[in-house]
This record gives structure tokens, C-alpha cells and sequence, in this order.
């Protein structure tokens, strides 16, 4: 069964300081790997999306996450983090062909000034 | 291009009651899943519809059932409503012929019973 962990439940970053949201998956096969991002009281909104060839995707935001196919990996990384960036970060899973995603627990990011 | 639309945005149930979700796909998509997410949990996957027919299904009793009309909108349906049942349900949408899972979520509709 694929499922996905996120160990960060909670994070706190200074305005303008590096990011990176840990993401670890289970899945037998290659899989399709995405980035959400949830507002309160939102749907969630794809910042990104792995599917096949280079392991760096780059995706909205000025987000971009790397696939590390030998851990397991799909870390969501941000150079300077904005104060509009606050919200609930989450990794989901796909298998090839038409199957359900599942997501992780979220992390739910905190910026200070 | 409107996106996924959902309604209610709100709902307030008691237990024991049935529930009716609704969710109108992204323009040109023909393929509806839905997820219910708990305070402080990820979306949980509840079941997919295309074809007007449920192709797969999560973890979830048979309370939940929904229904998919030619026009690719979608209702999920919920009887007997339990406390557990309170969260926010979110319909995303997608092309079952497109290249990957990629899913477009609506805002959600917020059931909350007492």
C-alpha cells in the first residue's frame, strides 16, 4: 500500500530564511509525487509535481522540490520564505495509471518577521 | 474557466441525519474523486467516480455513497451522520485521460454535527 510521512508537524521560519519540508514516501513502483499548499479554511492549491525525467522540479511560488529515488524522498524547498508563504504544506502519492492520491499529515508553517 | 465549484460551503447536521455534497468538475474534466478531511489530518481518499461509475474506493463504510450525472457533477451522499463524520469534504477533479493523477481541488464544503 503507498502511503507517505511527513515527520514535521510543525514549522517556524524567520521571514527571508531558507525552507525545506521533508516528505518521505512508500510506494512499490515509480510514482507521481506532488506538493499541495492549504490556506486556512482553503482547498488545497499544487505547488508542484513529479511525474518522470529530472529529479528537480520547479513549480509555483518560487517552490521546487527534489525526487532522491534511494530515500524515499520528495523534500519541498523554498531559498527565502515570504510571510504570504504561511500555511499547511502538503505531500501526496500516486500510483502510474488512474489511482487515488494519498496524502501526508501536512506541515503547517509558520513565518515570523 | 471556472474551476471545481462546491456547495454548500457550509453545512450544520445532527447525528442521525443524511447529508448531500455537491461538485461541479473543472471545465473538460470527466472524473470526480472525493476526499473528507478532519481538523489537523490530510485528505483521506473516500472514492473516485468516472463514467457515472465508482472505480475505486478508500477506507470508508457503506454511509458514503455518491453518484456521478452524464454531465461528469458529482454528489457524494452520507447517511446516518455520526460526530466522527464533522470535516471538510473536498471534491477534486480530473481527465482520465491525461497524463498523470493530477487532481484540481475545490474550497470544500465544511459539515459540522452535533
Amino acid at each position: 500500500a503507498q502511503s507517505v510521512t511527513q515527520p514535521d508537524i510543525h514549522i517556524t521560519v524567520s521571514e527571508g530564511a531558507s525552507l525545506e519540508l521533508r516528505c518521505n514516501y512508500s510506494y512499490g513502483a515509480t510514482p507521481y509525487l506532488f506538493w499541495y499548499v492549504q490556506s486556512p479554511g482553503q482547498g488545497l492549491q499544487l505547488l508542484l509535481k513529479y511525474f518522470s525525467g529530472d529529479t528537480l522540479v520547479q513549480g509555483i511560488k518560487g517552490f521546487e522540490a527534489e525526487f532522491k529515488r534511494s530515500q524515499s524522498s520528495f523534500n519541498l524547498r523554498k531559498p527565502s520564505v515570504h510571510w504570504s508563504d504561511a500555511a499547511e504544506y502538503f505531500c501526496a502519492v500516486a500510483g502510474r495509471g488512474y489511482q487515488k492520491v494519498t496524502f501526508g499529515t501536512g506541515t503547517k508553517l509558520q513565518v515570523i518577521p | 474557466d471556472a474551476g471545481v465549484t462546491q456547495s454548500p460551503t457550509h453545512l450544520i447536521k445532527t447525528r442521525g441525519q443524511q447529508v448531500t455534497l455537491r461538485c461541479s468538475p473543472k471545465s473538460g474534466h470527466d472524473t470526480v474523486s472525493w476526499y473528507q478531511q478532519a481538523l489537523g489530518q490530510g485528505p483521506q481518499f473516500i472514492f473516485q467516480y468516472y463514467e457515472e461509475e465508482e472505480r475505486q474506493r478508500g477506507n470508508f463504510p457503506d454511509r458514503f455513497s455518491g453518484h456521478q450525472f452524464p454531465n461528469y457533477s458529482s454528489e457524494l451522499n452520507v447517511n446516518a451522520l455520526l460526530l466522527g463524520d464533522s470535516a471538510l469534504y473536498l471534491c477534486a477533479s480530473s481527465l482520465a485521460s491525461g497524463p498523470s493523477n493530477e487532481q484540481f481541488f475545490g474550497p470544500g464544503t465544511r459539515l459540522t454535527v452535533l
